[in-house]
């Protein structure tokens, strides 16, 4: 596609389960990003690939979250154990390289009951 | 630890009004600062960039001017319009860590 595909747009979860979720960044794009969006607050970084690899892993919350990239190209990122403060969009992006702009995806807004 | 504040919304403006929205920002060394837009139903967009003192970014008739002095990047525009209305979000990010850090965001409402 011509952008930053992220699925499901909507996901509701019970508190406990495991839920993944899935960005397919813009083809060729290297480097990939996870954020978190709470209810009117600005993004907060989780996770950077450059490449297979995790560059930069300090914005995870906890242990709970995992993130993977095995091809270079889709992410998944991971969260077991839910709970209801999980509940936020996740925002994936990709860029072409670490020096040129992200482009968004519209994210996967999460919900845990 | 870095950190972005945006002045709160919304902001309703009549349409042709001048618009201001604030951004101060608390950062070790010489960040990178981005305005992002997010229109209804839409991703983030960058809007603007800066990458160094006294740069003014521009786009879309909107203008940004990095301020160290002032440690600011406040988003102007001389006339909005209906189709300006959305989320503006100001960032910024170091040479680096490409991580971005974001402000809470600004929802601006343009009445005809």
């Amino acid at each position: 596609g011509a952008g930053v595909s992220q699925t499901p747009s909507n996901k509701v979860t019970e508190k406990g389960k495991y839920v993944e979720l899935r960005c397919d960044p813009i083809s060729g794009h290297t480097a990939l990003y996870w954020y978190r969006q709470s209810l009117g607050q600005g993004p907060e970084f989780l996770i950077y690939f450059q490449g297979t690899g995790a560059a930069d892993d300090s914005g995870l919350p906890n242990d709970r979250f995992f993130a993977v990239r095995p091809e270079g190209s889709v992410s998944t990122l991971k969260i077991q154990r839910t709970e209801r403060g999980d509940s936020a969009v996740y925002l994936c992006a990709s860029s072409k390289d670490e020096n040129t702009e992200a482009f968004f995806g519209q994210g996967t807004r999460l919900t845990v009951v | 630890g870095d950190s972005v504040t945006q002045m709160e919304g919304p902001v309703t403006l009549s349409e042709e009004a001048f618009l201001t929205i604030n951004c101060t920002y608390t950062a070790t060394g010489y960040p990178s600062l981005f305005w992002y837009v997010q229109y209804p139903g839409e991703g983030l967009q960058l809007l603007l960039k800066a990458t160094k003192a006294d740069d003014k970014g521009s786009n879309k008739g909107f203008e940004a001017t990095y301020r160290k002095e002032t440690t600011s990047f406040h988003l102007e525009k001389g006339s909005v319009q209906v189709s300006d209305s959305a989320v503006y979000f100001c960032a910024l990010s170091h040479t680096g860590r490409r991580a971005l850090t974001f402000g809470s965001g600004t929802r601006l409402q343009v009445q005809p």
